[in-house]
């Protein structure tokens, strides 16, 4: 029962470095989601795939790029981190464009120093 | 204004309490809404989904006011168990299916 898998789970970056977070669903969900979750903030998302092959900016997309390579997988890239992208990443999916529950991975959390 | 607003509390009530949180939308066009639980910055869960009729689900009550933008969450009975952070969910289905969230309000149940 793997649901959503998220790798790492924890990741040290020096400013300037690149590095790919990692997402797979087994669900067979059509709709794929990057948040952003800061100390006293909601989750704020980045981008998200309403299915394979599209994807569309959130409300925080900028330093950030994306590929939904599959169904399956929604990868988040850093080209050149920066400590303001320090956060706890999650991703998530769900069905029928997001009308049906959203299940998530449990986090990454990202420092850049 | 944020798409989705919640007030962030924190709400601190004894147990057996009821407690009732608000959130107000912006996108008129919303068709989805939800109410989720984290606990202690772990995974998101959903708690309950919320329809136009409003919705019961034990001491769980959701209510939705379209004409309003307003979405509504009771806790009856209030537990130590219910201590957690609840985020309100919007699904802007006419954007592709963007699901935004509130910035959750926390709630802190004392014995």
């Amino acid at each position: 029962n793997a649901g959503v898998t998220q790798t790492p789970k924890f990741q040290v970056l020096k400013t300037g470095q690149s590095m790919t977070l990692q997402c797979a669903q087994d669900m067979n969900h059509n709709s794929m989601y990057w948040y952003r979750q800061d100390p006293g903030m909601g989750l704020r998302l980045i981008y998200y795939s309403a299915s394979e092959g599209t994807t569309d900016k959130g409300e925080v997309p900028n330093g950030y790029n994306v590929s939904r390579l599959n169904k399956r997988e929604f990868s988040l890239r850093l080209e050149s981190a920066a400590p303001s992208q320090t956060s706890v990443y999650f991703c998530a999916s769900s069905g029928q464009e997001g009308v049906t529950e959203a299940f998530f991975g449990q986090g990454t959390r990202l420092t850049v120093v | 204004r944020k798409e989705v607003e919640q007030d962030p509390g924190p709400f601190n009530v004894p147990e057996g309490a009821t407690v009732a949180f608000n959130c107000t939308y912006s996108n008129s066009a919303s068709q989805s809404f939800f109410w989720y639980r984290q606990d202690c910055r772990k995974e998101p869960k959903l708690l309950m989904s919320v329809y136009s009729s409003g919705n019961e689900d034990g001491r769980f009550t959701a209510q939705l006011n379209r004409a309003s933008q307003y979405i509504s969450l009771l806790i009856r009975d209030s537990k130590l168990s219910d201590s957690a952070t609840y985020l309100c969910v919007v699904n802007e289905r006419n954007q592709g299916g963007k699901l935004i969230f509130g910035q959750g309000t926390e709630l802190s149940v004392k014995p």
